[in-house]
């Protein structure tokens, strides 16, 4: 069984930082792309980011380029999202999700993590 | 902001048949593979559909999808209250080198 595990949510101030993480059982994860995905309040489903399965590449939302990073450890089966220069717009449920392999659909999911972002 | 257009709503009876649309263009749909999925706020979405037509295993056959050009159709029969949900199409965008979902449909259950 896949599961995923998002952490690392919070309250934080507008222009801060805060990293969330992801930890995944049940998969080899050096094999697997990973994306990271966000609902706001009352809105729907936004991509934010991915990163190869080697971490060689990564791509990103326009609305967080240059802002958030996306790494990975795959020698310690971790993978991050540092969140910098927060914006009050940010507030939303992050979700990991494992990349299917094929026309990056988006396969197992985890739970999901808050971040508030709030004066 | 999403670039692929969803209808905000549908509505059908238990037992009937819905299907939801989901617009793009070339550098998206039009050039790349369609997926589908079901999404309970505050729940982990599900993947129902992908490379268009494909099911992941345990997606029942009452779900199907396709694709013509620019846009693409997720079919549900045999409707179930169950399958009251959020549903959004998701593709990548070969020009904005994203990946992009529509803007969600609600599914209702009558």
């Amino acid at each position: 069984q896949v599961h995923l595990v998002e952490s690392g949510g919070g309250v934080v101030q507008p222009g801060t930082s805060l990293r969330v993480s992801c930890i995944t059982s049940g998969i080899v994860f050096r094999h697997y792309a990973i994306h990271w995905v966000r609902q706001a309040p009352g809105k729907g489903l936004e991509w934010v980011a991915f990163i190869w399965h080697d971490g060689s590449k990564t791509y990103y939302a326009d609305s967080v380029k240059g802002r958030f990073a996306i790494s990975r450890d795959n020698s310690k089966n971790t993978l991050d999202l540092q969140m910098d220069s927060l914006k009050v717009e940010d507030t939303a449920i992050y979700y990991c999700a494992t990349d299917r392999g094929s026309g990056w659909s988006q396969e197992h999911w985890g739970q999901g993590t808050l971040v508030t972002v709030s004066s | 902001q999403s670039v692929l257009t969803q209808p905000p709503s549908v509505s059908a009876a238990p037992g009937q048949r819905v299907t939801i649309s989901c617009s793009g263009i070339s550098s998206n749909i039009g050039n790349n593979f369609v997926s589908w999925y079901r999404h309970l706020p505050g729940t982990a979405p599900k993947l129902l559909i992908y490379d268009n037509d494909k099911r992941p295993s345990g997606i029942p056959g009452r779900f199907s999808g396709s694709k013509s050009g620019t846009s693409a159709t997720l079919g549900l029969t045999g409707l179930q209250t169950g399958d009251e949900a959020d549903y959004y199409c998701g593709t990548w965008d070969s020009s904005l080198n994203a990946y992009v979902f529509g803007t969600g449909t609600t599914l209702t259950v009558l």
